[in-house]
């Protein structure tokens, strides 16, 4: 149990278009989803934090019109990447978790995107 | 601020024994996860400590005192498939997870 899935898994997209990234838990409602960015040979990176129904909770620096997140249903978030640029290109994986307090945080298998 | 200090890179022999060390200073304490993490993987759970003491789950241990910040990772009778990077992560006093920047374990035949 507690399969979390992404997709894709890998894109490639041109520099000014805009990707979307899909997250889903599987076997679970998650009532709370996280996004994280993972530059090479770095440590994870939250960038925003969506609870189902509500608006997204950025960290700082993370452009929020830049990074359009959407967690439409208990099972469901996705991450649109506007406008990319080959900055943004980088490893995106999602989490989720089950309440509050402590629930392990189940994470996709990632995403890689490569913006040329 | 918040901070979670654990070595950048390690180097043990297939068949031995390591222990990755792991300090951190947060705002409150919720517990402690280990994480492995393939290279272009996501990271996959480990372990968690809330309590003081030690956790033993077959080959891999972690270890924690509350009092010390400090936490380790012990792994033994190395595997190949055992290089990976190990990932500290503490939870604060919001249940928001604070990570460390990982360890990179190198595995020598």
């Amino acid at each position: 149990g507690a399969v979390v899935s992404q997709h894709p898994s890998r894109v490639i997209c041109k520099s000014g278009t805009s990707v979307k990234i899909e997250c889903r838990s599987l076997d679970f409602q998650a009532t709370t989803m996280f996004w994280y960015r993972q530059f090479p040979k770095q440590s994870l990176m939250l960038m925003a934090t969506s609870n189902e129904g509500s608006k997204a909770t950025y960290e700082q620096g993370v452009e929020k019109d830049k990074f359009l997140i959407n967690h439409a249903s208990l099972t469901l978030s996705t991450l649109t990447v506007t406008s990319a640029h080959p900055e943004d290109s980088s490893f995106y994986i999602c989490s989720a978790r089950v309440g509050t307090g402590f629930y392990e945080q189940y994470f996709g298998p990632g995403t890689r995107l490569t913006v040329t | 601020g918040q901070n979670i200090d654990q070595p950048t890179e390690m180097t043990a022999t297939e068949g031995a024994i390591v222990q990755i060390n792991c300090t951190y200073q947060t705002s409150g304490f919720n517990g402690l996860f280990w994480y492995q993490q393939h290279a272009g993987e996501a990271p996959t759970f480990l372990s968690y400590n809330v309590l003081d003491g030690l956790e033993e789950k077959g080959r891999f241990s972690s270890f924690l005192s509350r009092s010390k910040g400090y936490s380790y990772l012990l792994l033994k009778e190395l595997q190949m498939k055992d290089s990976a990077s190990y990932l500290c992560a503490v939870t604060d006093s919001n249940y928001q997870l604070i990570w460390g920047a990982g360890t990179k374990l190198i595995i020598k035949p």
